[in-house]
């Protein structure tokens, strides 16, 4: 079994729609990253989260310690977010060993 | 512009040939990265760094070399590169996490395709 897992694998949803994807892990993590893919291959980082909830214009991302869990929430959503949304955790107090779950694949339609 | 320059960003070569993918950042992280992209397994890390002559295996280091003598570089050595080495591969940076505080932003470089015959 994966470390990390994310849900759903493939989202399709019509612009405007209020978007979740889900990150659940299994291993001790001193930070969990969200990272999106460009359709051309680039890879930006969103948010890095140790504990409560950050938000950055349309993007929301939260994380429950005890549970183990994460969820990157996109409000209003638009065609330009389409993307490969991957989530990933920090293994180790500040030794930046990451490991990464599958990405989850985002479109979205006008 | 702050930012992470890989080369080559395509290279196609055969088993066996010794190829260096080199990795170059201008922000002055103590932290640089290797991961690979498969379909289907989506990013491992290869090996880490936590500043000069400081590494670390990930978790699929075999067949790969690393080397860290100034802070802007961390080349990734090949030198006998099998076909199931094919894959895009990618360099990031970022602070130490001492430094960065609560957000320790990654950066990428822009991506390696490489195809080993």
């Amino acid at each position: 079994k994966n470390e990390v897992e994310q849900s759903p694998q493939n989202l399709t949803a019509q612009e405007g729609e209020f978007i979740t994807i889900n990150c659940s892990y299994s291993v001790g993590i001193s930070a969990l990253h969200w990272l999106q893919q460009h359709p051309g291959g680039g890879i930006v980082s969103l948010f890095m989260l140790s504990s409560g909830k950050k938000k950055h214009g349309r993007l929301i991302a939260t994380i429950n310690i005890q549970e183990k869990h994460s969820s990157l929430h996109i409000t209003a959503s638009h065609p330009r977010d389409s993307a490969v949304y991957i989530c990933a955790v920090e293994k180790g107090q500040g030794a930046q060993k990451l490991v990464f779950g599958q990405g989850t694949r985002l479109t979205i339609n006008p | 512009e702050a930012q992470v320059t890989q080369n080559p960003r395509y290279l196609i070569t055969v088993t066996g040939k010794k190829l260096t993918v080199t990795c170059s950042q201008n922000m002055n992280h103590e932290y640089m990265s290797w991961y690979r992209q498969d379909p289907g397994l989506g990013l491992r890390q290869i090996y880490y760094s936590m500043n000069v002559e400081v590494t670390d295996k990930g978790d699929v280091p075999e067949g790969y070399k690393v080397s860290r003598k100034e802070k802007r570089n961390f080349p990734l050595i090949l030198e006998s590169p099998s076909p199931n080495q094919t894959s895009l591969y990618f360099c990031a940076s970022s602070l130490s996490s001492l430094l960065a505080g609560d957000y320790n932003e990654q950066f990428f470089g822009p991506g390696t395709r490489l195809t080993v015959l």
